[in-house]
């Protein structure tokens, strides 16, 4: 399994965009890259999915470089309610592969 | 999206008794779930892959006999902290994948439990 570094945290504040970068050097090639954010004491939540170049929804931005080796999640005009940790994910999507997480970065969004 | 119910949400138990935690996913079938655990101010630990219809697969340093899981259906999976003891309270969290292209998993809501 392709191994994950992020940063531990990272501090912002409202309406600012924040961009958490996240480097696995040994992505495979049938690897995804998926983060997802969780509240204290909640489950993880889906944020974004990408394989390679840029993926946009409604919340967030995921770049991919065409080597792979890093993604950046980016997250607009952030509020409060956006502190939260950031998990960067990786693996192959079949079903039953299991997902191993890394250390996640913690975002602190002050007014 | 599909969801993945977890229940209870919260126990306390008193040490000495076992503890059984429920995960379903509620439109979608799921061969194959996941268990992991959770510390304070600490990432999600893996502690075990729940595959329908045969035994789960731990991983390392997990005691099966401790952590039974239970996978009866496609749509739950159980989790029984057996002989629970304080060292056991945590957060569990289980995951689920359906099946097909997507590589999305979701997530329970979570068991915060408290042994005492």
């Amino acid at each position: 399994l392709a191994k994950t570094t992020q940063p531990i945290s990272m501090d912002s504040y409202e309406g600012q965009e924040v961009n958490i970068t996240c480097s696995h050097n040994n992505i495979a090639t049938n690897d995804y890259i998926t983060w997802y954010q969780q509240f204290p004491s909640q489950g993880p939540r889906f944020i974004i999915q990408g394989y390679k170049t840029k993926v946009t929804n409604e919340v967030a931005s995921l770049f991919i470089p065409a080597d792979r080796k890093s993604s950046t999640l980016s997250l607009p005009r952030v509020s409060l309610s956006d502190t939260a940790v950031y998990y960067c994910l990786v693996g192959d999507g079949a079903a039953g592969n299991k997902l191993t997480f890394g250390g996640g970065t913690r975002v602190l969004v002050k007014p | 999206g599909a969801v993945v119910s977890q229940h209870p949400s919260r126990v306390i138990c008193k040490s000495g008794t076992s503890v059984k935690i429920e995960c379903r996913s509620l439109d979608f079938q799921a061969t194959t779930m996941f268990w992991y655990r959770q510390f304070p101010k600490q990432s999600l630990m893996l502690m075990a892959t729940s595959n329908e219809g045969s035994k789960a697969t731990y991983e390392q340093g997990v005691e099966k006999d401790k952590f039974l899981i239970n996978h009866a259906s496609l749509t739950l999976s159980t989790l029984t902290v057996t002989s629970a003891h304080p060292e056991d309270s945590s957060f569990y969290i289980c995951s689920a994948r359906a099946q097909g292209p997507t590589t999305e998993a979701f997530f329970g809501q979570g068991t915060r439990l408290t042994v005492v």
